[in-house]
């Protein structure tokens, strides 16, 4: 089956600051890839995605960057504020199966 | 606008009792899913239900049953609870599965502690 790994498991910016949260995945014929954020106590919520016929998807400070040959994905955050600090988590789906995997989630941390 | 709303909230259980955790989606979504969530391990599924009608397993199913009720309604039942059980649940939802997958959206979660 597939297998989503996040990398790293923790990162702390200065607000302002740019942040790349880099994911991996062993399953080829994956062709979705979401990216969710989920702060303390709450539920996880869609921040954006992108499908496999795109390589880059932007909105506003956000934007995910998908390489199929090298089977990653990475979220870029720009002008970085306190209100980015959460856990990050990514995922892929496998058209076969329709069911995400997702990365055991990154900790965003952005220093005031 | 309730979207997916997941109850209980919270509830505490002895080892050995038997639960439901109920969810429901105002979506008009076809697909429903079953997540526990563990310090650590991120988001793993337990069932998952691609179509009203069908139910099929997760990732971690077992000690776990589900019921797709309806259109609109996901249970899920511990029929004898375990401490290993002990997480937090989320329900979640999609306009269709497969190919071309919508996103899903999330409830609010039930924190479960099994004594």
């Amino acid at each position: 089956g597939e297998n989503v790994e996040q990398h790293p498991s923790t990162l702390s910016v200065q607000e302002g600051d740019s942040a790349v949260i880099k994911c991996t995945y062993s399953d080829s014929a994956s062709n979705y890839f979401p990216w969710y954020k989920q702060e303390l106590g709450k539920r996880p919520q869609l921040i954006i995605d992108i499908r496999s016929n795109v390589g880059e998807k932007k909105d506003q400070r956000i934007a995910v960057t998908l390489n199929k040959t090298a089977k990653h994905f990475s979220l870029h955050i720009t002008e970085t504020q306190p209100e980015d600090s959460a856990v990050y988590f990514c995922a892929a789906l496998t058209g076969a199966n329709s069911k995400l995997t997702f990365g055991k989630g990154i900790t965003l941390s952005v220093r005031p | 606008n309730a979207g997916v709303t997941q109850t209980p909230k919270f509830q505490v259980l002895k080892t050995g009792q038997s639960m439901t955790l109920q969810c429901a989606q105002d979506m008009n979504h076809n697909s429903m899913y079953w997540y526990r969530q563990d310090p650590g391990m991120g988001l793993r599924l337990i069932y998952y239900s691609a179509s009203e009608g069908t139910t099929d397993k997760g990732e971690v199913p077992n000690g776990y049953n589900v019921s797709r009720l309806n259109k609109r309604e996901f249970s899920l039942r511990l029929e004898s609870a375990a401490p290993s059980q002990t997480s937090v649940y989320f329900c979640a939802s999609s306009e269709r599965g497969g190919p071309g997958l919508e996103p899903q959206h999330f409830g609010d979660g039930t924190r479960l502690s099994i004594l």
